[in-house]
């Protein structure tokens, strides 16, 4: 039943490997997004996917990278961690016509030692 | 600029009293819609209610209700006689379209307490 859901709900990792986090969403929307939230809670976009296809990239470092394989997915894999990247990163969808809300996963915990 | 302002940072109120958060917003769009989210303490982000430019109607949903006011650039919401389980970070949000995509600018949030 879960509308938008990410995996892992936690991730503890060291400093310089290389992690995904995976986003799924049974809503049948066709955009899906990224925000991160810092440690002030502060909400931010990352990146936006509409119909697989990179819309928005708000200035986040090559290091990220989104993956969309259809439209119901959206992937982040992040390379060579940095302590910076300790967040917790959502995943959201909603409908490419802009009807009603953007929808958000549970959050994955992202803690980097 | 295209920004949101959540002015108070934190509140803490006993049960049962009413409580409003502010929201003030700066947009150069003409049609724009406007959110509220809520976080609780398990950390998830739920929607609350979502309001467009052209609609100017305050609306009311249980205990919950939004005052927008355009000529103020407002969106505040109030919780009438508060409960513990209305602990939570609101968040305001305004919805920017851009390049046939849309994205969310988040206030920095209030966190609320409603203490017993």
């Amino acid at each position: 039943d879960t509308a938008v859901s990410q995996t892992p709900k936690y991730l503890v990792t060291q400093m310089g490997n290389d992690k995904s986090i995976k986003c799924e969403q049974n809503l049948g929307h066709d955009t899906m997004y990224w925000y991160k939230q810092d440690s002030k809670k502060f909400l931010k976009i990352m990146f936006s996917y509409n119909n697989k296809e990179l819309i928005i990239n708000e200035t986040v470092p090559n290091r990220f990278s989104p993956k969309s394989p259809d439209k119901a997915h959206l992937n982040l894999h992040i390379n060579s961690l940095e302590l910076g990247d300790s967040a917790v990163y959502f995943c959201a969808s909603s409908h490419g016509d802009r009807r009603g809300p953007q929808h958000f996963g549970d959050g994955t915990r992202l803690s980097i030692l | 600029a295209q920004k949101v302002t959540q002015a108070q940072t934190e509140i803490s109120v006993v049960e049962k009293e009413d409580v409003t958060l502010d929201c003030v917003y700066e947009t150069r769009d003409t049609t724009y819609y406007l959110f509220w989210y809520k976080q609780p303490p398990s950390g998830e982000l739920v929607f609350l209610i979502r309001r467009n430019s052209f609609d100017e109607q305050n609306e009311i949903s249980g205990r919950y209700s939004w005052n927008f006011q355009k000529s103020t650039s407002s969106f505040n919401f109030t919780i009438t006689a508060s409960q513990v389980v209305d602990s939570a970070v609101y968040f305001c949000a305004l919805r920017l379209l851009r390049g046939g995509s849309e994205k969310l600018v988040f206030g920095k949030g209030t966190k609320l307490t409603v203490n017993p």
